[in-house]
């Protein structure tokens, strides 16, 4: 299983950022997966996950209206659209892949996760 | 949502030493807890799922235990390569929510 992020770089407040996360190794197709960031420093935050099929998508407050998760099971790749970015939006994003696709105890039970990538907000 | 806490938030211990962290939630997630290693740069690697089942290659010195809302991670033997940091994570509702984290160090 292999899961590598890409897009992130230094944005100024206001602008928008797409990360992609391309994965491998596995049936991608099959299983939920999300986004987690860490601030600089900070602990863990999820912040958004999509189902198997991208039906169901679910968001943390802090980014709800703001970020756009979806992906394409014919690229194998889950995306997060990140629009009107905020200096408290810079962190280290991950990507994580679910156990499964049913229930939460599948779909937040991170068991890969990706390298990261790094958003800087700032002016 | 339903708030992990994690304690203590940074420990010093010794190579050998048995290092007991926990993890209590503000509302019952069963045994729907996870436990993820994070070495600085790394990505997190998750540990123990379910309160106390291994995930495949971790060392059997990792435990798990709990239920309700109050968890423990021991580590019997600690090891050179497990000075990290350490968090929970329920998943048992939306939001899935982390513990603040738990810095094992020398």
């Amino acid at each position: 299983v292999e899961l590598l992020e890409s897009g992130g770089g230094l944005v100024q407040p206001g602008g928008s950022l797409r990360l992609s996360c391309a994965a491998s190794g596995f049936t991608f197709s099959s299983f939920a997966v999300t986004w987690v960031r860490q601030a600089p420093g900070k602990g863990l935050e999820w912040v958004s996950t999509i189902s198997a099929r991208g039906a169901n998508t679910f968001y943390a407050d802090s980014v709800k209206g703001r970020f756009t998760i979806s992906r394409d099971n014919s690229k194998n790749t889950l995306y997060l659209q990140m629009n009107s970015l905020r200096a408290e939006d810079t962190a280290v994003y991950y990507c994580a892949k679910g156990r499964g696709d049913t229930g939460s105890s599948e779909i937040y039970h991170f068991d890969y996760w990706g390298q990261g990538t790094l958003v800087t907000v700032s002016s | 949502d339903n708030q992990m806490t994690q304690s203590p938030s940074s420990l010093s211990a010794s190579v050998g030493d048995r290092v007991t962290i926990t993890c209590r939630a503000s509302q019952t997630i069963s045994r729907y807890l996870n436990w993820y290693q994070q070495k600085p740069g790394k990505a997190p690697k998750l540990l123990i799922y379910a309160t106390s089942t291994l995930q495949s290659g971790v060392p059997s010195r990792f435990s798990g235990s709990g239920s309700g809302t109050d968890f423990t991670l021991t580590i019997s033997s600690l090891q050179p390569e497990d000075f990290a940091t350490y968090y929970c994570q329920q998943s048992y509702s939306t939001p899935p929510t982390f513990g603040g984290g738990t810095k094992v160090e020398i």
